[in-house]
């Protein structure tokens, strides 16, 4: 696709529900990025994939997150149990070896 | 202690004025540094890349200290739609690990 495409946009949750991210990234694009973006803060990186291999998870906040790309191209990530304090945007960016992110416009989760 | 850090602002400049400031990294190993934009409830966008010898795209001039380990940004003859987040970004010695700074606001004003 032309950009970066996130869904949901919004999504509301019960506190101890499961929540599910969808991000499908620019069309040829090997590297994928999650960041958490809380109110008034800069994106804090969650984890990063090049094709299908997680290369890096060490920003997964706890277990209860969990991240995939399992075709190498669109991607999911799920949070479980959900908490107030997950409670943010969930930005995914999209990458060449160039390694300007190409962001989409993120899915905003509130817990209650 | 953060890895990448910013003076919050807000930094009021008025318009056609100049504004700079500064991101401090910790470590020392980085490889890569960029500026992003954000605009309010936006995607963050890049603006540049810095280089080691500094470098300027149109208003904008960026500079790199590696000793002393941070980044500046300044932008020159502030139009009104330079108002928004600048959000400093560094890559270190993980490919993939880009880590942002929390951002500082500019608000130009008429």
């Amino acid at each position: 696709g032309a950009g970066v495409s996130q869904s949901p946009r919004y999504k509301v949750a019960k506190r101890g529900q499961d929540v599910a991210l969808r991000c499908d990234p620019i069309s040829g694009h090997v590297s994928l990025f999650w960041y958490q973006q809380a109110l008034g803060q800069g994106p804090e990186f969650l984890t990063y994939f090049q094709n299908e291999a997680q290369l890096d998870k060490s920003g997964l906040p706890s277990d209860r997150f969990f991240a995939e790309r399992p075709e190498g191209s669109v991607s999911t990530l799920k949070i479980q149990r959900t908490q107030q304090e997950d409670s943010a945007v969930y930005l995914c960016a999209s990458s060449q070896a160039t390694g300007e992110l190409f962001f989409g416009e993120g899915s905003r989760l509130t817990v209650l | 202690r953060k890895e990448v850090e910013q003076d919050p602002g807000p930094f009021n400049v008025p318009e056609g004025a100049t504004v700079a400031f500064n991101c401090t990294y910790s470590n020392s190993a980085s490889q890569s540094f960029f500026w992003y934009r954000q605009d309010c409830r936006k995607e963050p966008k890049l603006l540049m890349s810095v280089y080691s010898s500094g470098n300027e795209d149109g208003r904008f001039t960026a500079q790199l200290n590696r000793a002393s380990q941070y980044i500046s940004l300044l932008i020159r003859d502030s139009k009104l739609s330079d108002s928004a987040t600048y959000l400093c970004v560094v890559r270190g010695d993980s490919w993939g690990k880009f880590q942002f700074g929390a951002g500082t606001q500019v608000v130009v004003t008429p």
